[in-house]
């Protein structure tokens, strides 16, 4: 039981270049989440879902896409990365009853 | 506006001794709160959580208390332990709808020196 996997660990992105981070979770799950994390700021809220083919915004969903085409992957996109985008990128499931979340060990993205 | 505080400065205390956090919101009134503990270079980790209707929650060497009138969470921990050491954060669901959209603070680091 791996509980919740994310890819990659690290990456280095140059302004306008796009990329994928995938989210996985081995806990039937209903609840996804994606967050980042800056240094002196809590973890605020990208984009989450409710179930397999939901997504819907949160607090700072603006220049991020999802989708969540299977119950256990969550995929967070950048289609044009930019410096203010660096950061520490969580991803954490719940299930529907309980409400505690379990995170992921983080992406670390750096954008130059 | 609406946010959650915590203490940015870092709690230094000496082993054994209990530590005390404290988070507040505003503008709120949330079902549920939750602490969680964040370690270097990882993921946050769920410790507890406390529903408006109950004052007070224990764990181990874990304590919670939230007041709903102050809009005040107090996160304790007994007999602290150098393992303790670590950034605690509080979150809280702001809305009624469900889902466990989370609004987190920003976390205060604890350290217990031996």
């Amino acid at each position: 039981n791996a509980g919740v996997t994310q890819t990659p660990k690290f990456r280095v992105l140059k302004t306008g270049q796009s990329m994928t981070l995938l989210c996985a979770q081995d806990m039937n799950h209903e609840y996804m989440y994606w967050y980042r994390q800056d240094p002196g700021m809590g973890l605020r809220l990208i984009h989450y879902s409710v179930g397999e083919g939901t997504t819907a915004k949160g607090e700072v969903p603006d220049g991020y896409n999802v989708s969540r085409l299977k119950k256990q992957n969550f995929l967070l996109g950048l289609e044009s990365a930019a410096p203010s985008q660096t950061s520490v990128y969580f991803c954490a499931s719940s299930g529907d009853i309980s409400y505690e979340q379990y995170f992921g060990p983080g992406t670390r993205l750096t954008v130059t | 506006s609406q946010k959650i505080e915590q203490n940015s400065e870092a709690l230094n205390i000496q082993e054994g001794k209990t530590a005390t956090l404290t988070c507040n919101y505003t503008n709120y009134s949330p079902a549920y709160l939750q602490w969680y503990r964040q370690d270097p270079g990882r993921g946050p980790v769920f410790l507890l959580l406390i529903r408006e209707n109950e004052k007070e929650k224990r764990k181990e060497r874990l304590k919670v208390t939230f007041d709903t009138t102050l809009k005040q969470s107090l996160f304790h921990i007994t007999a602290s332990q150098p393992a303790d050491s670590a950034t605690y954060l509080c979150a809280l669901d702001p809305s009624s709808g469900g889902y466990n959209k989370l609004i987190f603070g920003a976390g205060t680091r604890l350290a217990v020196h031996p």
